[in-house]
């Protein structure tokens, strides 16, 4: 079975701090694809970054990064020194199999405080 | 840069009638979706849809629904007979097709309210 969990339903945090949502993913297939999208107040899904299953290096862009741990089925988002720009909703989802379907996670609904 | 867009942003509608949202995908992408989201949960996959056929759906896509991309640029989910539970942000999505993990990039959603 293929599963997406984002334990952290809800995080508050104080502008500048640094934040992590966490995400835990399942499957069977070696190749497969991870994603983050932001989905702000307005409703819209933004792409943030798309990792595959062959390449665990981490990434960073900007105030974000992301570290890919095949090891403990883990690919988990850093926001570093958060503004309140960063409030939203951030999906995990996965892709994987001969399919090009999405399975998201519930979402971790982040809000930054001023 | 180029975008999917959706149409209308939000429509009402009384239960049993039919409901036709339409997007218009990026232009040089050849893989277009369907998700929802009910408020409050996950996002949902409807269905898949390449060469002017359907390659994927999934159980929520009964015969309810339908797709189709009537010219070159549209693409539209039909709902039949809208249900109370029908109610949700509809997303329509585009993908490049040059992989099969290629991105797939989300509209601003439609949001359905049958009442």
């Amino acid at each position: 079975a293929q599963k997406v969990t984002q334990a952290q339903t809800e995080i508050s945090v104080v502008e500048k701090e640094d934040v992590t949502l966490d995400c835990v993913y399942e499957t069977r297939d070696t190749t497969y694809y991870l994603f983050w999208y932001k989905q702000p107040p307005s409703g819209e899904l933004v792409f943030l970054i798309r990792r595959n299953s062959f390449d665990e290096q981490n990434e960073i862009s900007g105030r974000y990064s992301w570290n890919f741990q095949k090891s403990t089925s883990s690919f988990n988002f850093t926001i570093t020194a958060s503004q309140v720009v960063d409030s939203a909703v951030y999906f995990c989802a996965l892709k994987a199999g001969n399919n090009r379907k999405l399975i998201w996670g519930l979402g971790t609904s982040l809000a930054v405080n001023p | 840069e180029p975008e999917v867009t959706q149409t209308p942003s939000h429509q009402v509608t009384q239960m049993g009638q039919e409901v036709i949202l339409r997007c218009v995908p990026i232009s040089n992408h050849l893989y277009f979706y369907w998700y929802r989201q009910i408020l409050g949960q996950k996002v949902e996959f409807l269905v898949s849809f390449y060469n002017n056929e359907i390659s994927e759906k999934s159980e929520i896509f009964d015969d309810q629904f339908s797709v189709e991309r009537p010219d070159g640029s549209n693409f539209t989910l039909k709902i039949r007979s809208t249900k109370l539970e029908d109610s949700a942000m509809y997303f329509c999505a585009s993908s490049g097709g040059t992989g099969w993990g290629d991105t797939q990039y989300f509209g601003p959603g439609t949001r359905l309210t049958v009442l």
